[in-house]
This record gives structure tokens, C-alpha cells and sequence, in this order.
């Protein structure tokens, strides 16, 4: 099954600061990987996908091989991205299991 | 804009009472998961199916908790009885299941507390 591990559950930084949220996986082949976000009372929605190498809200992330990591950056963290961040593997044909999220504080 | 809808959003009951939470998933989603969240386990989960079968409740406990799919417009996860270490929040997130690309699309959730 395709495993992904998100060591840290709090992370806290202050606003203007770089900020990375780590996340590996522990599958072969050729990983597809997502970032979720849930911000407070809200619904987890899609922050972005490996496959589309875009920027979301000022967040990117690479897919490492050699360290099988996919790990969530942004160079100047914002209050309002305080929030729960979750990486995940895409769904289609198998069960999705998502890594134990990271809670991001971003203090003024 | 098509969304996933869960009922209800808030349920408060007592110990050994039964629950049951309902979703909607998104018009056209083949596969349907169910997912609690608690602070100490982050997102589990619990059931999923695909075409309205069930692939995978091995993290449901089975004793007290089903999960059922009686049609393609309905998902349910039923707690009988209830307890109190079941309080959390229960999503369900549906998606298209495109092998490698699916992205899941996750109601509000069910925020369930036992007393």
C-alpha cells in the first residue's frame, strides 16, 4: 500500500518566515502525490498536486526520489496559512490513506 | 459547483444510542471514502467503495460500525452504540477514481459528540 509519513503534528513559525512541512512516502514506482489543506471549520479541499508543478497561495512542492519526499514550502509563511495540512496519495483503485497531518501556526 | 453533503453537520448524543451520518457524494464519483478525525490520530480511515461496493472496512470497528452504500446518490455510516471514544469529526470525500491523478472532494463533515 502506498504510505506516506508527515513527521511533525505542530508546526509554529512567525508571519515572514520560511516555512516547510515535511512529508515521505514509502511507495515504488512512480508516486503521484497531493497536498490538502483544512482551514479552521472548513472542509479539506485540494492544495496541490505534484503532477501539475504549479504554486498555490504561494506554496510549492517537489518530489524528491532520492529522499522520497514531498515536502510543502513557502518562503514568507502568511497568518492566514495557519491551518491543517495533510499529504496524501491520489485516489483510483486503492484505499487513500492520508499522513497524519501537520498543524501550521503562523503567529503575527 | 458540485459538492459533497454531509448530514448532520453537529450530532450530540448519549452512550449507547444510535448514530447515523450521511453523504451525498458528488454526482458522477465512483468511489466514496469515510474518514474520522481526532486530534491524536489525524485522519483515519475508516470505509471506502467503489461502484457502491465496499472495498475496504478494515478500519472500522466492526462491532459497533457499518458502513453501507444503498444507492449511488447515498453513503451512510451507522455507530451502534454509541460511545464516548467515537466522539471526532467524521468526513466523507468522494472522487472520480482515475487511477493516479483522483483528487478527493470532502464534505463539511459530521461533528459527532457521545457523552
Amino acid at each position: 500500500a502506498q504510505r506516506v509519513t508527515q513527521p511533525e503534528k505542530l508546526l509554529s513559525v512567525f508571519k515572514g518566515a520560511p516555512v516547510e512541512l515535511k512529508c515521505n512516502y514509502s511507495y515504488s514506482g512512480s508516486p503521484e502525490l497531493f497536498w490538502y489543506v483544512q482551514y479552521s471549520r472548513q472542509r479539506l479541499q485540494l492544495l496541490l498536486r505534484h503532477i501539475s508543478r504549479e504554486s498555490i497561495k504561494g506554496f510549492t512542492a517537489d518530489l524528491n526520489k532520492g529522499e522520497t519526499s514531498f515536502h510543502l514550502k513557502k518562503p514568507f509563511a502568511q497568518e492566514e496559512d495557519s491551518a491543517m495540512y495533510y499529504c496524501a496519495p491520489p485516489e483510483g483503485g486503492f484505499k487513500t490513506i492520508f499522513g497524519a497531518g501537520t498543524r501550521l501556526f503562523v503567529k503575527a | 459547483d458540485a459538492r459533497v453533503t454531509q448530514t448532520p453537520r453537529h450530532k450530540v448524543t448519549e452512550m449507547g444510542q444510535e448514530v447515523t451520518m450521511r453523504c451525498q457524494p458528488i454526482l458522477g464519483h465512483n468511489t466514496v471514502f469515510w474518514y474520522r478525525q481526532t486530534m491524536m490520530q489525524g485522519l483515519e480511515l475508516l470505509a471506502y467503495f467503489r461502484n457502491r461496493a465496499p472495498l475496504d472496512d478494515s478500519g472500522m470497528p466492526k462491532d459497533r460500525f457499518s458502513a453501507e452504500m444503498p444507492d449511488a446518490t447515498l453513503a451512510t455510516l451507522k455507530i451502534q452504540p454509541s460511545e464516548p471514544r467515537d466522539s471526532a469529526v467524521y468526513f466523507c470525500a468522494s472522487g472520480s477514481g482515475r487511477m493516479n491523478t483522483g483528487e478527493l472532494f470532502f464534505g463539511e463533515g459530521s461533528r459527532l459528540t457521545v457523552l
